[in-house]
């Protein structure tokens, strides 16, 4: 079976520090990486995907994301959070043409 | 248009009573998901509608819900004699027929009932 996982709920991060949310997924095949962001009372919006090549992929207001296949892992990571980064970040797989989501992870920045 | 467009943003309804929901994708995307957040939530896949292929149901919870994509653009929701478990958002998503591009997602249609 096709399965996300983002084994944090939710993470504290002082801002400046760095941050890093945590996705393994399990599916079949190639499939390709993905990370959303949502804020309070909006939808998912695209952060940054892996499809092929580096595996240090970086996408929009300063998040980066590694892909690891040995360990079927795809970690967002920024070097230096914002208390405006502080939202619901989802990982998202692609294996075919539907998406498997994880839970999400709550990401707090604080001051 | 420039995004995907879902109405009405807030809904609330009795037990009960039937709904729709409405999506209107990003011109030109041939493929059109529905998913459900439950508060607390990840994001739960409802069907999937792929040009004039037939639509991928396997997400509906009941037969109480059913969806339909007319002239391969604008969807719908329906749920049937709603129950307090149906609260949630409902979120659109539309994309390209290649799979690189991903989604847009709409803003969802948060859905009380009461």
């Amino acid at each position: 079976a096709q399965s996300v996982a983002q084994p944090e709920d939710q993470v504290n991060v002082a801002e400046g520090n760095p941050l890093t949310v945590k996705c393994t997924y399990s599916v079949s095949g190639n499939p390709y990486l993905f990370w959303y962001v949502q804020y309070p009372n909006r939808g998912l919006q695209f952060l940054l995907k892996y499809i092929t090549g580096d595996n240090l992929v970086k996408g929009s207001y300063g998040f980066e994301a590694e892909f690891n296949k040995s360990q079927t892992s795809f970690h967002l990571k920024k070097p230096s959070a914002l208390v405006s980064d502080s939202a619901l970040y989802f990982c998202a797989v692609l294996p075919f043409n539907k998406f498997y989501f994880g839970s999400g992870t709550k990401l707090n920045v604080k001051p | 248009g420039a995004g995907v467009s879902q109405s009405p943003s807030n809904k609330v309804t009795e037990k009960g009573k039937d709904v729709e929901l409405r999506c209107d994708p990003i011109s030109g995307h041939t493929a059109l998901y529905w998913y459900r957040q439950s508060l607390g939530q990840g994001l739960e896949f409802l069907i999937y509608f792929q040009g004039n292929s037939a639509p991928d149901k396997s997400g509906l919870p009941s037969d109480r819900f059913s969806a339909e994509r007319t002239g391969g653009s604008v969807s719908t929701l329906t749920i049937q004699r709603t129950q307090q478990e149906d609260s949630a958002v409902y979120l659109c998503a539309s994309s390209l027929a290649s799979r690189e591009d991903g989604y847009t997602f709409g803003s969802g249609t948060r859905l009380t009932v009461v």
